[in-house]
């Protein structure tokens, strides 16, 4: 069975800190990996994805993969009451081109 | 730029019943995923159209169909409702088989007495 695993908090960080978000994959195949943010009651937003071993910035969001130890992250800088949702990550396994594969999401409350 | 739009936003329904959910994709895109997010959990991948065939399944029974239209939009359909089957149910779309990314829709929340 090949899956993504999260912790699922909750998380709360004071605003203006860094929110470190974690998650581990089943699969050492996988080549692509995602995050999204998910407000109570509301959709899906995808706000990082990345494909290479390392870091890719994006604004106050920067996600990190490591193939080697199958464990992608996501760092939030400079945390606003506004990031308080629920992240999910999700990872397109290898055989399985068409879906992605959610862990079950972790909850981050940014303190005021 | 018209996003991933899905009808109803709400719907209650009884067990046995029958139901049909429908998306429309992203301007551009062709490709349609319908997940399952059930309360508290990640959402999961029931099937995904392409050019009007299904092109993948999750681990989901037959009571789970769906259809792609030549406009690309799509319908999903779940008979003989369980008390389980309430959920948020997801649509996302992509351009190709394997396009990234997946945009979500807003999602239909059924709710099942």
């Amino acid at each position: 069975q090949k899956e993504v695993e999260q912790n699922s908090g909750p998380l709360s960080v004071p605003e203006g800190a860094i929110a470190s978000l974690n998650c581990t994959y089943s699969d050492r195949g996988s080549q692509s990996f995602f995050w999204y943010r998910q407000y109570s009651g509301k959709s899906p937003e995808l706000i990082m994805s990345i494909y290479s071993n390392g870091d890719k910035e994006d604004g106050r969001f920067t996600a990190q993969l490591n193939k080697a130890s199958q464990y992608v992250s996501l760092l939030i800088r400079d945390s606003q009451p506004s990031d308080s949702a629920t992240y999910l990550c999700a990872a397109r396994f290898s055989g399985s081109a068409r879906q992605l594969t959610f862990g079950s999401g972790t909850q981050l409350t940014v303190l005021p | 730029d018209a996003g991933v739009t899905q009808s109803p936003t709400h719907l209650i329904k009884t067990r046995g019943q029958q139901v049909t959910l429908r998306c429309s994709p992203k301007s551009g895109h062709d490709t349609v995923s319908w997940y399952q997010q059930a309360l508290g959990q990640g959402p999961q991948f029931i099937f995904q159209y392409y050019e009007e065939e299904e092109r993948q399944r999750g681990n989901f029974p037959d009571r789970f169909s769906g259809h792609q239209f030549p406009n690309y939009s799509s319908e999903l359909n779940v008979n003989a409702l369980l008390l389980g089957d309430s959920a948020l149910y997801l649509c996302a779309s992509s351009l190709g088989l394997g396009g990234e990314p997946q945009h979500f829709g807003d999602g239909t929340r059924l709710s099942i007495l």
